[in-house]
């Protein structure tokens, strides 16, 4: 009954190799969001879609991006990971009453 | 700017004593506090929100805008509370983009 999944749940890359991480939701929220949570850091928010609409933090780097093809499906694009970029990341989706997480994929970069 | 301290990053208590997780923020406006938990090896997931006013699992956390603060707190701790703990703001509105705390891991012994 996962409401929220997120794949693969660990992911290996090389430096500079493009990778791509999934998550889908079976709770048909409009609201879809990705964070970025580093070893012993607080979890910081790098886009989120409001529906369709893709809003991008501002400190966000431009090796990140992320499509939404539908209401179900979210993936984050990172186009030439970085060595800094090896974090566990979240996905959650809202209807404005609180955000449902999904259990993370775990990135590391070699 | 808006930001959410969490002072302790780590916090003991035996169960059965009382427990109170600090949380102060900074926000321009009116936000919506909410406290998350993580447990070992789950997902993140939504404990309370300031505006629905409930008591989970025994924890209760109440708005105090004069002194900015969402403290978290139990009247007596139990072992299976022993996780981290989350505070986090949004501004008001649909896209309720979340600002996290740090986080405070409390364990609470036999």
């Amino acid at each position: 009954d996962a409401m929220v999944i997120q794949n693969p749940r660990y992911q290996v890359t090389q430096f500079g190799k493009p990778v791509t991480l999934s998550c889908s939701q079976t709770l048909n929220h409009n609201v879809m969001y990705w964070y970025q949570q580093k070893s012993s850091q607080a979890p910081k928010l790098l886009f989120h879609y409001y529906d369709k609409d893709f809003n991008n933090e501002a400190d966000t780097p431009d090796n990140f991006q992320s499509r939404r093809p539908n209401t179900s499906f979210c993936f984050l694009d990172i186009r030439s990971p970085g060595l800094g970029d090896a974090a566990m990341y979240l996905c959650a989706t809202s209807t404005g009453h609180g955000q449902f997480f999904g259990p993370g994929t775990r990135l590391t970069v070699l | 700017a808006q930001r959410v301290t969490q002072p302790e990053k780590l916090l003991s208590v035996f169960k059965g004593a009382p427990v109170e997780l600090k949380c102060n923020y900074s926000y321009s406006g009116s936000p919506e506090l909410f406290w998350y938990v993580q447990y070992s090896r789950q997902r993140l997931q939504l404990l309370l929100r300031h505006i629905s006013r409930e008591s989970i699992k025994g924890f209760t956390a109440d708005l105090n805008k004069g002194e900015t603060s969402f403290h978290l707190k139990k009247p007596f701790a139990q072992e299976e509370d022993s996780a981290m703990y989350y505070c986090a703001l949004s501004g008001q509105g649909g896209s309720e983009k979340l600002v996290f705390g740090k986080g405070t891991k409390l364990t609470v012994n036999p």
